[in-house]
């Protein structure tokens, strides 16, 4: 079974500072692979995807992430962060594409909090 | 393009009550997935719709879930005799069939006391 492994829980960064969110993934196949952000109470928003291509993939409000296969890696970069920023942010990888199931498994997420 | 809504947003109910959430995907989106988010956690599949049919469910979804999607539209999420062990955030998301991409609604989070 696939499953996804965000090492750090809580991640705190001074405003301005870069940042680096892990994510490593268990999957036999070539994943798809996501990061959202999740604000208090909210929904999902997706950053950004990577299905095949350029393992460099740029997102939404500044941030990129890099797929290693060889490292089973999915890191998130932002250059410099915003105290908006703050939230949680999860990984996920889509199961099963080729046979038409679809559904995520998600890592518990990673919290991060901006210093002023 | 309205995006997913779940309604309602929150719920409280007492142990043993019965509860129904609602969720409105994207209208042209034919795949409907329900997901459970806990504190702390990550959400977890619950099972998912191609347009009425109910493909997966689960083990998390125990018998006292019940999921329907009629006429594949809207689908409905039903919890029959509450436990506190069910209070969490349940998220809805909808996508295009071999479109990976899923859009979720907000959420309901429920509170069992």
């Amino acid at each position: 079974a696939q499953s996804v492994t965000q090492p750090d829980i809580h991640i705190t960064v001074s405003e301005g500072a870069s940042l680096e969110l892990r994510c490593n993934y268990s999957y036999g196949a070539t994943p798809y692979l996501f990061w959202y952000v999740q604000s208090p109470g909210q929904g999902l928003q997706l950053l950004l995807k990577y299905f095949s291509g350029d393992t460099l993939v740029q997102g939404i409000k500044g941030f990129e992430a890099e797929f290693k296969r060889s490292q089973s890696s999915f890191n998130l970069r932002k250059p410099s962060v915003h105290w908006s920023d703050a939230a949680e942010y999860f990984c996920a990888v889509v199961e099963d594409h080729n046979t038409n199931a679809g559904k995520s498994t998600f890592g518990d997420g990673t919290t991060l909090t901006v210093k002023p | 393009d309205t995006g997913v809504s779940q309604d309602p947003r929150h719920k409280i109910t007492k142990r043993g009550q019965n509860v129904t959430f609602r969720c409105d995907p994207i209208s042209e989106h034919n795949r409907l997935y329900w997901y459970r988010q806990t504190l702390g956690q990550g959400p977890e599949f619950l099972t998912y719709f191609q347009n009425e049919a109910q493909l997966e469910k689960s083990r998390l979804l125990s018998d006292r879930f019940s999921a329907e999607r009629p006429k594949g539209s809207f689908s409905t999420l039903e919890i029959q005799r509450t436990e506190q062990g069910d209070s969490a955030m349940y998220l809805c998301a909808s996508s295009l069939v071999l479109r990976e991409t899923q859009y979720f609604g907000p959420g309901t989070r429920l509170l069992v006391l």
